[in-house]
């Protein structure tokens, strides 16, 4: 079973635009991961944030974390073609090794 | 891409079949994760392998088995196939066993006819 849901289930915005994916989860957690996938292949790790962190940049994502709503939020800025893909996030629990994945987000960044 | 390695990329099998999947490490990485995606869905954790020992197993059955090699390479063997295995299995490796991030390879797209 997954760990929790991703809104929207499908985002297509134009070139240029600021696509933004929300995540929430049902349990305490260690950290929170972002990957990427394209067309049904292997998964891409994007960014890690810890349960202690608020936010996290890297290059034109930013991750948020809210511990106390129990979501988090991928900001993907001034987005080109190739951010076309499926972004999923995972969680860690509090103790174990495997990640959960929800069940992602499809986004289509029109040119 | 990361240096995570996966065969057979396809697989076609017949329900009832026996199947292998195999995977490669990244160099340095002493733990590997299976997991398995239904078209249209996330990623669901079927166990994981932690210097050759088992570390973890999520909600599968016992015809999923594994084995993890002393080089930290990996298998994962379905017996008496079911039309419901078809996915697209992922391996994952990562350095130690500290929830940190996870090397995913390409996938074995496996078919049950």
């Amino acid at each position: 079973s997954q760990q929790g849901e991703e809104d929207p289930q499908a985002l297509s915005i134009q070139e240029g635009e600021n696509a933004t994916m929300n995540c929430s989860y049902k349990t305490s957690i260690n950290n929170l991961q972002w990957y990427r996938q394209n067309s049904g292949r292997g998964l891409v790790h994007l960014i890690l944030i810890r349960s202690n962190e608020r936010e996290k940049h890297s290059g034109r994502l930013r991750v948020t974390l809210d511990t106390s709503k129990k979501s988090s939020s991928l900001l993907i800025t001034a987005s080109r073609a190739a951010d076309t893909a499926s972004y999923f996030c995972a969680t860690v629990g509090q103790g174990a090794q495997k990640l959960v994945f929800g069940q992602g987000t499809r986004l289509t960044i029109n040119p | 891409e990361t240096g995570v390695t996966q065969s057979p990329t396809h697989l076609i099998k017949t329900r009832g079949q026996q199947v292998t999947l195999r995977c490669s490490s990244q160099s340095g990485h002493n733990t590997v994760s299976w997991y398995q995606q239904a078209l249209g869905q996330g990623p669901q954790f079927i166990f994981q392998y932690y210097r050759e020992e088992e570390n973890g197993r999520g909600n599968f059955p016992p015809r999923f088995s594994g084995l993890q090699f002393p080089n930290y390479s990996s298998e994962l063997n379905v017996n008496a196939l079911e039309l419901d295995d078809s996915a697209l299995y992922l391996c994952a490796s990562s350095l130690e066993l500290a929830g940190v991030e996870q090397f995913f390879g390409p996938g074995t797209r496996l078919t049950v006819l």
